[in-house]
């Protein structure tokens, strides 16, 4: 069955800091990969996808990057984070024609 | 553009106290309709997915429905673990597997 694992679970970091957030994938190969923002009671932003190594799109122009160094690898970083980077962050896998399926997410609050 | 809308943004029901969900969409071509539930703190979990108006899903107390503008999430006799923020979410024909997210109900089963 499939797995996805995403670490760490809880952040604070103070503004201006770097961030680097993990996601990884398992038992299913070349998916599609989704990092999500959520704010408190709102619904959930798309922030990049991957349909493969190396191939990132971004949704919403912003002080974040994603990276995808392995097949079943997300990374979600920033040189510099803002207060406005808070929020809860959610990655996601997804085979052609089905739904997408959550981590369990990381809490980041920016200080 | 592809819009999704829920309602009611909260709901309060005492246990055993039937009710129903709805979501509302514009789609280009509907390739499908995705229900989830999210616990405070988690990932959204998924629960169904509808393909063509007239399909209905089933899953203990909860039943889905869709038409051709909305979707309903029935709930009966709810108890008080069934309290969690249910998502909708919607892929188009043409956005390759992205989906567009509703901003959820929250649902509050009192016992």
């Amino acid at each position: 069955s499939q797995t996805i694992h995403q670490w760490p679970a809880t952040l604070v970091q103070p503004v201006g800091s770097p961030l680097s957030l993990e996601c990884t994938v398992e038992g299913t190969s070349n998916p599609n990969l989704y990092w999500y923002r959520q704010a408190a009671g709102r619904g959930l932003q798309l922030l990049f996808y991957s349909v493969g190594i190396g191939q990132i799109s971004s949704e919403v122009p912003q002080n974040l990057s994603a990276s995808r160094p392995q097949d079943r690898q997300f990374i979600l970083s920033s040189k510099k984070l803002l207060l406005s980077d808070s929020g809860f962050y959610l990655c996601a896998w997804s085979t052609f024609g089905q739904g997408h399926h959550f981590g369990d997410g990381t809490r980041l609050s920016i200080l | 553009e592809d819009q999704v809308t829920q309602s009611p943004e909260a709901l309060r029901l005492q246990e055993g106290e039937s009710s129903s969900l709805n979501c509302s969409y514009t789609v280009s071509g509907l390739r499908g309709l995705f229900w989830y539930r999210q616990d405070p703190g988690k990932g959204p979990e998924f629960l169904f997915t509808l393909y063509s108006a007239g399909e209905e899903k089933e899953k203990e107390r909860l039943k889905a429905t869709l038409t051709k503008k909305e979707s309903f999430l029935h709930i009966t006799a709810p108890k008080p673990e069934d309290s969690a923020t249910y998502l909708c979410a919607v892929q188009a024909g043409n956005a390759g597997n992205m989906l567009t997210f509703g901003g959820g109900t929250r649902l509050m089963v009192k016992p």
